[in-house]
């Protein structure tokens, strides 16, 4: 069975302040793992997909990174505007995601 | 742009109800999911489908029935809406493949009193 963590479950910064927000999988076989933006009342936002251990794509402040077991996701001097709950979910043998639980972010001025 | 639309932001029903949640995307996708967001508990998969008048069960099926008539439309229906049935419902489709990402709409928060 799919299992995704994400760590930790909440993170506070200082505007301007780097981190990275953690997502660790066990899959049978990885189709694709998937980071999404959710704001607070608001359906999740699709942010970047990645497929196979290595890649790395750039939106902005955020740099998604993956590898055998887990991906990061970087947030380079992170702004209140990004602010929100960042999801991770992973795709193996089905058609469906299996998510996270998330990790709330909360960047302060 | 994509777009997943549910029909209604907020709901409130009483015990027993037979509610039906609305869900319509624009692009063609053969792919419409139903999931369920509740605090500590993430997004779990209630029901999902790969083509019109098919449908497979997720990871909490019992107590929810769904409905797809056309290849637009996937509707989640609560047969007897119960108090633990209060909660964010999210609506999503995709291409077959499920490649470059699935597409949720804005969600439909349910109360059950």
């Amino acid at each position: 069975e799919d299992q995704v963590t994400q760590s930790p479950e909440a993170l506070r910064l200082q505007e301007g302040e780097s981190s990275s927000l953690n997502c660790s999988y066990t899959v049978s076989g990885l189709r694709g793992l998937f980071w999404y933006r959710q704001d607070p009342g608001k359906g999740p936002e699709f942010l970047f997909t990645l497929y196979s251990a290595g890649e790395e794509k750039e939106k902005e402040r955020l740099k998604a990174t993956l590898t055998k077991k887990e991906s990061f996701l970087h947030i380079t001097a992170p702004k209140p505007e990004d602010s929100a709950t960042y999801l991770c979910a992973v795709q193996s043998s089905g058609y469906a995601l299996n998510f996270g639980k998330g990790t709330s972010l909360l960047v302060t001025p | 742009d994509v777009k997943v639309t549910q029909s209604s932001r907020y709901l409130v029903k009483r015990t027993g109800e037979k509610v039906f949640l609305e869900c319509v995307q624009d692009m063609d996708h053969e792919n419409m999911f139903w999931y369920r967001q509740d605090p500590g508990l993430g997004l779990r998969l209630i029901y999902f489908s790969y083509d019109v008048k098919m449908k497979e069960k997720g990871d909490i099926p019992e107590g929810y029935s769904v409905s797809r008539e056309k290849k637009e439309r996937f509707s989640l229906i609560l047969e007897s809406a119960s108090t633990n049935q209060t909660s964010m419902y999210l609506c999503a489709s995709s291409p077959l493949d499920g490649g470059y990402g699935y597409t949720f709409g804005s969600g439909t928060r349910l109360t059950v009193v």
